[in-house]
């Protein structure tokens, strides 16, 4: 099956500072990949996704960037806010059965 | 707030015994998928249920079934209980046909300890 690997597990920066997480996978034959954030007690919650036939996504302050050939995939968030603190997860799979990655719990400093 | 919910919240359990989870489907989604999040790490796929079919199904032993019903909405059955199953367990619902990869949202989920 697929193997999700996520990477910094946490992550601390300052208010206005940029947070870049990393994921990589093993099969090439997922074609979706999602990310969520969950905040502590909650479900998790789609923040952005992106297919394979897409290079860079962009929604606001949130980026995600694929490179289908390096099989790995990058989460950006710029102007980081008090309110972005959370964990993080990301995931990979096609058919709707995704692995998700292990997370990265980010805390924001005011 | 997506419109998938799940029942009940919290339950308590001794191993050994069984426990059925409930998950409702949000409305005009046809597949519900099913995770297990062990504190601190990420949701594990468990299996995925379309048109009252299993429809894939991740690394977990048989003791861990499931059900789909008309309406959509589906159950996680645990039976012989072990520690280890002690998790948060995630339902997620989706709009999909066989072959196609769409957005899947979480519900609430169920906190489960096995005593």
């Amino acid at each position: 099956g697929e193997n999700v690997e996520q990477h910094p597990s946490t992550l601390s920066v300052q208010e206005g500072d940029s947070a870049v997480i990393k994921c990589t996978y093993s099969d090439s034959a997922s074609n979706y990949f999602p990310w969520y954030k969950q905040e502590l007690g909650k479900r998790p919650q789609l923040i952005i996704d992106i297919r394979s036939n897409v290079g860079e996504k962009k929604d606001q302050r949130i980026a995600v960037t694929l490179n289908k050939t390096a099989k790995h995939f990058s989460l950006h968030i710029t102007e980081t806010q008090p309110e972005d603190s959370a964990v993080y997860f990301c995931a990979a799979g096609e058919r709707n059965k995704f692995y998700f990655g292990s997370g990265t719990k980010l805390n924001v400093k005011p | 707030e997506t419109g998938v919910t799940q029942s009940p919240t919290h339950l308590i359990k001794t191993r050994g015994q069984q426990v059925t989870l409930r998950c409702s489907s949000q409305s005009g989604h046809n597949t519900v998928s099913w995770y297990q999040q062990a504190l601190g790490q990420g949701p594990q796929f468990i299996f995925q249920y379309y048109r009252e079919e299993e429809n894939g199904r991740g690394n977990f032993p048989p003791r861990f079934s499931g059900l789909q019903f008309p309406n959509y909405s589906s159950e996680l059955n645990v039976n012989a209980l072990e520690l280890d199953d002690s998790a948060l367990y995630l339902c997620a619902s989706s709009n999909s046909g066989r072959g196609i990869t769409d957005t899947q949202y979480f519900g609430p989920g169920t906190r489960l300890t096995v005593l």
